[in-house]
């Protein structure tokens, strides 16, 4: 099966601009998971989707950073504006009761803010 | 909240040398993954293992979930293991919502 796919790969953006990252996850997977990864640290949670509902937004700068999955299956990720600390990758993830709710990543997105 | 710590933080082996790297965490878990990120920063699924031992090729895990640690194996190492290794367990909160909390990571560099 095909794992979880996210575009793009690379993104530069000044600062104040905006983005949108996608991810499309494993088929069947109800349970979406966007995540911040900083260099040098671990993955930071940012939002976490059961089908097209919202199950876990805590860690979500809500001031500039959006995200959606309306039909309950790929997502959008918006940073809007964008800072110099946004710098990061991003990663999405899913997970499937079906797979005893193991995570399955995807290739991420490099964000530099200049 | 559960805290995850992994030891130990860096570790430089030469190819052919074998390793165990530990998670520690402090609260009961529901289930327990190891995942080795690479240079480029992909997360690769090693173990999902939230008890007992599992072994895929040179890799093994072992979690004791009474004692509440897990140890990775990693035997005649070579140089495409290098990268970061982290460990998340996963924790559910009073609305039995399933979250993964994170290790802060072993970083490994085997040098040819």
């Amino acid at each position: 099966e095909a794992g979880v796919a996210q575009s793009p790969r690379y993104k530069i953006i000044e600062k104040r601009q905006s983005v949108a990252f996608w991810c499309n996850p494993i088929s069947g997977h109800a349970t979406l998971y966007w995540y911040q990864q900083i260099l040098g640290q671990g993955p930071k949670l940012l939002i976490q989707f059961q089908n097209n509902g919202v199950v876990d937004d805590s860690q979500l700068p809500k001031d500039r950073f959006s995200a959606e999955r309306l039909k309950g299956v790929d997502s959008t990720l918006k940073i809007q504006p964008a800072k110099l600390e946004d710098s990061a990758v991003y990663l999405c993830a899913s997970s499937s009761p079906g797979h005893s709710y193991e995570q399955y990543f995807g290739p991420g997105t490099r964000l530099t803010v200049t | 909240g559960i805290q995850v710590e992994q030891s130990p933080p860096d570790l430089i082996l030469q190819e052919g040398a074998n390793s165990t790297l530990r998670c520690n965490f402090s609260d009961s878990v529901n289930n327990l993954q190891w995942f080795h990120q690479n240079p480029w920063g992909q997360l690769i699924n090693l173990f999902y293992i939230p008890s007992g031992t599992k072994q895929n090729g040179r890799l093994s895990a072992t979690t004791v979930a009474t004692e509440r640690y897990s140890l990775l194996y990693i035997s005649s190492s070579q140089t495409t293991d290098s990268g970061v290794y982290f460990c998340a367990v996963e924790h559910s909160n009073a609305g039995n919502n399933r979250k993964l909390i994170w290790g802060l990571g072993t970083s490994l560099a085997v040098n040819p």
